[in-house]
């Protein structure tokens, strides 16, 4: 089966600018989550749709980020504007159903944002 | 709240040595599972292991063993005889019963030839 697909797998952009990445989750995953790494730090929790619906969203650091995940298939997580403090390594993952954590998480590559 | 501590944030060794990584969590659940991670320098999150909060057993698989110590909140990995392979960022996560994964800071093994 395919893994977890992210796009770009790099971004450069400047301050102030509109960024979206985008994250395809495997087939029949409804669980799908977004992180994300700055330099050097834990990766940190951002939110958590399960199908369409958004779970949790208390890891989003502040109103610039936007999540959306449309029809529960992929999602898209817009950064506007960006700040130089955005930069990292965005992570998506998703997992089957399940009441009881049982699964972990399968990760993409993926995306590195740079913002300068 | 849910926290993993992995104090050692950088490790050198040379080819064939053994080394552990260090990884403490606390969380309140009294169901939950952990979880160790391998980010290669190509960047994907690689899945090792996942253990569960009742099953205190080691694990052994080939190079890798897990030491999990409920008593003393603690889930360590060792790589033995490492190889300059594993090199990579290595992540410690705990899942509880909120359904989401926390991880640790990542320990940056860098093994040399």
């Amino acid at each position: 089966e395919a893994g977890v697909t992210q796009f770009p797998s790099h971004s450069v952009i400047e301050k102030g600018q509109t960024v979206t990445l985008r994250c395809d989750p495997i087939s029949g995953h409804d669980n799908l989550y977004w992180y994300r790494r700055v330099m050097g730090k834990e990766i940190k929790f951002l939110l958590h749709f399960v199908k369409e619906s958004k779970q949790d969203e208390s890891g989003m650091p502040n109103n610039r980020f936007l999540a959306e995940r449309t029809g529960g298939t992929y999602s898209t997580l817009k950064v506007q504007p960006a700040e130089l403090e955005d930069s990292g390594v965005y992570f998506c993952a998703s997992s089957p159903w399940t009441g009881g954590g049982v699964y972990g998480y399968t990760f993409g590559s993926g995306t590195r944002l740079t913002v300068v | 709240a849910q926290k993993v501590t992995q104090a050692q944030t950088e490790i050198s060794v040379v080819e064939k040595e053994d080394v552990t990584l260090d990884c403490v969590y606390e969380t309140r659940d009294t169901t939950y599972y952990l979880f160790w991670y391998k980010q290669p320098p190509s960047g994907e999150l690689v899945f090792l292991i996942r253990r569960n909060s009742f099953d205190e057993q080691n694990e052994i698989s080939g190079r890798y063993s897990w030491n999990f110590q409920k008593s003393t909140s603690s889930f360590n990995f060792t790589i033995t005889a490492s190889q300059v392979v594993d090199s990579a960022v290595y992540f410690c996560a705990l899942r509880g019963n909120n359904n989401d994964m926390r991880f640790g800071a990542g320990t940056r093994l860098t093994v040399k030839p």
